[in-house]
């Protein structure tokens, strides 16, 4: 079974601070993705990845960057914290690039800055 | 660029009784479409996806999903609710990037 692990369920960072988050996948997918969900506007993409060292920005980029220097690892940074990224963070993996690829969800971070 | 659009942002339902989860969508090309369901305090789950091969698409736990070209429709159906479907569900459009609608909370009365 694919497991997509985040390395924490509770963050609490304060304002300013730079925030690492950190996800790792275990069946060699290619692509990787970092969602943030909020209660009435569902998960918004925020940057994804095909492949190692490649990125591409999602819908809402501004205030996040992320980096993928191994295959299994998507790093998602917030450069500095405001609080109106408090919100839950997921990360997901999917096989490939082809079309009909699901996804596979880690459980997810609840960050909240304060 | 390709989007869904959820019509509903709320559906109550009475047990036994159909459920109808609407779901539009915008795309240049023949798209990839998928529905996961979020339970309470839960992950996102995999309901069913279209892949082309044909429109009426059947899913986990009774749902099913039609694809209709001519309407840009991808509306998930149930004929019969059950408490346990009570849950957010969320439909996804993909073309290399998968964009989620902004979800239908989805009530079932007893």
């Amino acid at each position: 079974d694919v497991k997509v692990t985040q390395s924490s369920r509770y963050l609490v960072k304060r304002t300013g601070e730079k925030v690492f988050l950190e996800c790792v996948q275990d069946m060699d997918h290619e692509n990787m993705f970092w969602y943030r969900q909020d209660p009435g506007l569902g998960l918004r993409l925020i940057y994804f990845s095909y492949d190692v060292k490649m990125k591409e920005k999602g819908d809402i980029p501004e205030g996040y960057s992320v980096s993928r220097e191994k295959k299994e690892r998507f790093s998602l940074i917030l450069e500095s914290a405001s609080t109106n990224q408090t919100s839950m963070y997921l990360c997901a993996s999917s096989p490939n690039r082809l079309y009909n690829s699901p996804l596979h969800f880690g459980n997810g971070t609840r960050l909240t800055v304060t | 660029a390709q989007s869904v659009t959820q019509l509903d942002s709320h559906v109550s339902v009475s047990e036994g009784t159909p459920v109808l989860l609407r779901c539009n969508y915008s795309s240049s090309y023949s798209p990839s479409l998928f529905w996961y369901v979020q339970h309470p305090n839960k992950g996102l789950q995999l309901l069913l996806k279209y892949t082309s091969a044909a429109t009426l698409v059947k899913g986990i736990n009774g749902f099913e999903a039609e694809f209709k070209k001519s309407e840009t429709s991808f509306h998930l159906t149930k004929p019969s609710a059950h408490m346990s479907d009570a849950a957010e569900y969320f439909c996804v459009i993909n073309n290399n990037d998968m964009r989620f609608g902004a979800g239908t909370r989805l009530t079932v009365k007893p």
